[in-house]
Formats: structure tokens, sequence, C-alpha cells
């Protein structure tokens, strides 16, 4: 298994352009989650999503969009690139068994937006 | 809801001198606990995690951390600190649904 893939590792913007951050893994979880990580304040959760065709708000939405077409895919879009966006972002997708949960997160993407 | 609430941001020790991390949560059941580690540009990695079976969980390179429901707290030890084990460490709370609800992390520096 690969795991939780993300790409691109780094991705520099200008404000207004979009992009999308790309987040793929391939353990057949049915839980997919977007995070940024900020200095002094740990990981925020962005979007989330329960399986495919749903997805959901967390706790800093605002300025991304999410789908979720396929249980392997789970996009997050920039419409239009903030400075106050300049984040590290972790995609995670969550097992969930007897034991109870394990998440596991990509690598991240670092972005800078101008 | 719930919360967690990281006591130090910063946290210095000399290597072999035992390592003590502070955790408590808020949570209106019983919760998921998990510490995460984080090397310097790196992505996280799980130390350990509490899912209502023993209160004390063991991890991985010598990490183990005490679920105290009565303290509401999940403080993270190491017996022995190595210079490998500065990073930044995570403790995390889950909601019923998976959510992750991160402290703000405490940064663990080793002095040699």
């Amino acid at each position: 298994n690969a795991g939780v893939t993300q790409t691109p590792k780094f991705q520099v913007l200008k404000t207004g352009q979009s992009m999308t951050l790309q987040c793929a893994q391939d353990m057949n979880h049915e839980y997919m989650s977007w995070y940024r990580q900020d200095p002094g304040m740990g990981l925020r959760l962005i979007h989330y999503s329960v399986g495919a065709g749903i997805t959901d708000q967390g706790e800093v939405p605002n300025g991304y969009n999410v789908s979720r077409s396929t249980t392997e895919d789970f996009p997050l879009r920039l419409l239009s690139a903030a400075p106050s966006q300049t984040s590290v972002y972790f995609c995670a997708s969550t097992q969930k068994d007897r034991e109870g949960e394990t998440q596991y997160f990509g690598p991240g993407t670092r972005l800078l937006v101008l | 809801a719930q919360s967690v609430t990281q006591l130090d941001s910063h946290v210095s020790v000399s290597e072999g001198t035992p390592v003590l991390l502070r955790c408590n949560y808020s949570s209106s059941y019983s919760p998921s606990l998990f510490w995460y580690v984080q090397h310097p540009n790196k992505g996280l990695q799980l130390l350990l995690k509490y899912t209502s079976a023993a209160t004390l969980v063991k991890g991985i390179n010598g990490f183990e951390a005490e679920f105290k429901k009565s303290e509401t707290s999940f403080h993270l030890t190491k017996p022995s600190a190595h210079m490998s084990d500065a990073a930044e460490y995570f403790c995390v709370v889950s909601d019923l649904w998976g959510k992750l609800i991160f402290g703000q992390g405490t940064e663990l520096s080793v002095k040699p």
C-alpha cells in the first residue's frame, strides 16, 4: 500500500490564482479529511468526508471547496488564493476497526501565496 | 464539544532525563485520545492511542501515556530522553465521527 499520497509537495501561488491539492489513499478508508497547520495553532480541520459523495465543513472551511467522487480521492480546491492561506496542508484517512480509529496522514503540501 | 489543551508550549530536557508532556482534555463522552510527533519539515507520526482499553498505553520509541479520567489528563512520558526525540508533539482527541481536534503542540528540545 502507498498509504496517503499528496501532490504537489510545494506550491507557490499569486493572490487570486486557483489550484487543487490532490490527496489519494489506497486503503479503502471511508473517512478522509483535510487539515491546515499554522505555527502555534496545531492542525485545524478544513473539510471532511465520511464516504463517496458526502462532504462537510470543518473548523476553517472558508476559501476551500472539496468533492469526493470516489473512495480513493479527496481533492481540496482553492478558488481564489489569499496570503492567509499560506500554510502546510495535510490530508488524512481514517481506519475504523475493533481497536478504534487510526488516522493516516499524508506527507503534506507546503503552500505559499504571494 | 471536545477540546484539548497542551499545558506547555515548549519543554527542554537533558539527554537521558525523563520527559513529561502534559495534556488535558474535555469531552462529554469517553474519548479516543492520541499523541502524534512531528519532526521538522516532516509529516505526523502516530506515537500511541487510547481507545477505552488499558489506561496505560505504550507507544513507539519508549513513549507511554496514562489516561486519567478523574483528572481529564493524558500526559505523555518517556523515562530517558534521546536527542532524536527533539520534535513537536501533539495531543489529539477524536469525536464520535472521527474528526480530530488537535492541541496547540509542545516543542520538545533535548540538550546534550
